[in-house]
C-alpha cells in the first residue's frame, strides 16, 4: 500500500496551545496536501505544498516538507475548540493521478 | 469556487439490493473523477479512478463487478454498489479533477453515508 503514516494518531490539547501533526510518505511526490474533516462530514482543503517547497503558511497553519526524510508536518498555532477535527495528509505521487491519504490525526481541543 | 455534489447524502438499504451514488461537478468539467471509501475512524481509501468515456481503473482489492462505475459525461460519475451487504456500509466520497487543473487538484464531494441492513 502506498498509504502514508501520520502521527500522532490522536492529540488532545487545551485552547491556545499549538498542535503539531506529522506525516510520512513512501515514494517521490509531486505535492502534498493537508485536509481537515469534521466528524462524519466532508473534507476541507487546508493547504498544498509542492515538492520543491520547504515551508508554507496560511493563517494559523504552517506546513513544512522534508523530501529527504519523506515527511511533512502541520502546525496549528493558538488552537481553538473549533479546530477539533481529523486531519489528513494526502500525497500526489509522481507516477500517480489520485491523492493518497495518510491515516490521519484526530485532534481534540478543549476549552 | 469549484463545487462537487453527491446524491444521496444518506441511504439505507436492505442487504442484497443495489444502490447508486451520483457525483457531479457543478461548475467545471472533470476529466477525471475518483471514488474513495472511508470506514468509521479510518482514513479515505482510494477505490477507483475514472476518466470520462473510458473504463474505470480499480485499486487492488476492490471488486469491479461489485462497485460499478460509470463516467458518462464530463460532469457526472456514478458508483453503483451491487448486491450490497452490511460490510459495504461506509462513507463514500467522490472527487473531481478539473480539465484545466493543476497536479493533484481535486475537489471533493460532501460524501454519501451508506448503511446496509
Amino acid at each position: 500500500s502506498q498509504q502514508g503514516e501520520e502521527d500522532p494518531q490522536a492529540l488532545s490539547i487545551q485552547e491556545g496551545e499549538n498542535a503539531t501533526m506529522n506525516c510520512s510518505y513512501k515514494t517521490s511526490i509531486n505535492n502534498l496536501q493537508w485536509y481537515r474533516q469534521n466528524s462524519g462530514r466532508g473534507l476541507v482543503h487546508l493547504i498544498l505544498i509542492r515538492s520543491n517547497e520547504r515551508e508554507k503558511h496560511s493563517g494559523r497553519l504552517r506546513v513544512t516538507l522534508d523530501t529527504s526524510k519523506k515527511s511533512s508536518s502541520l502546525l496549528i498555532t493558538a488552537s481553538r475548540a473549533a479546530d477539533t477535527a481529523s486531519y489528513f495528509c494526502a500525497t500526489l505521487y509522481q507516477a500517480g493521478t489520485a491523492l493518497i491519504f495518510g491515516k490521519g490525526t484526530t485532534l481534540s481541543v478543549s476549552s | 469556487g469549484a463545487v462537487v455534489s453527491q446524491h444521496p447524502s444518506r441511504v439505507i438499504c436492505k442487504s442484497g439490493t443495489s444502490v447508486k451514488i451520483e457525483c457531479r461537478s457543478l461548475d467545471f468539467q472533470a476529466t477525471t473523477m475518483f471514488w474513495y471509501r472511508q470506514f468509521p475512524k479510518q482514513s479515505l481509501m482510494l477505490m477507483a479512478t475514472s476518466n470520462e468515456g473510458s473504463k474505470a481503473t480499480y485499486e487492488q482489492g476492490v471488486e469491479k463487478d461489485k462497485f460499478l462505475i460509470n463516467h458518462a459525461s464530463l460532469t457526472l460519475s456514478t458508483l453503483t454498489v451491487t448486491s450490497a451487504h452490511p460490510e459495504d456500509s461506509s462513507f463514500y466520497i467522490c472527487s473531481a479533477s478539473p480539465r484545466a487543473g493543476g497536479p493533484g487538484e481535486q475537489f471533493f464531494g460532501p460524501g454519501t453515508r451508506l448503511t446496509v441492513l
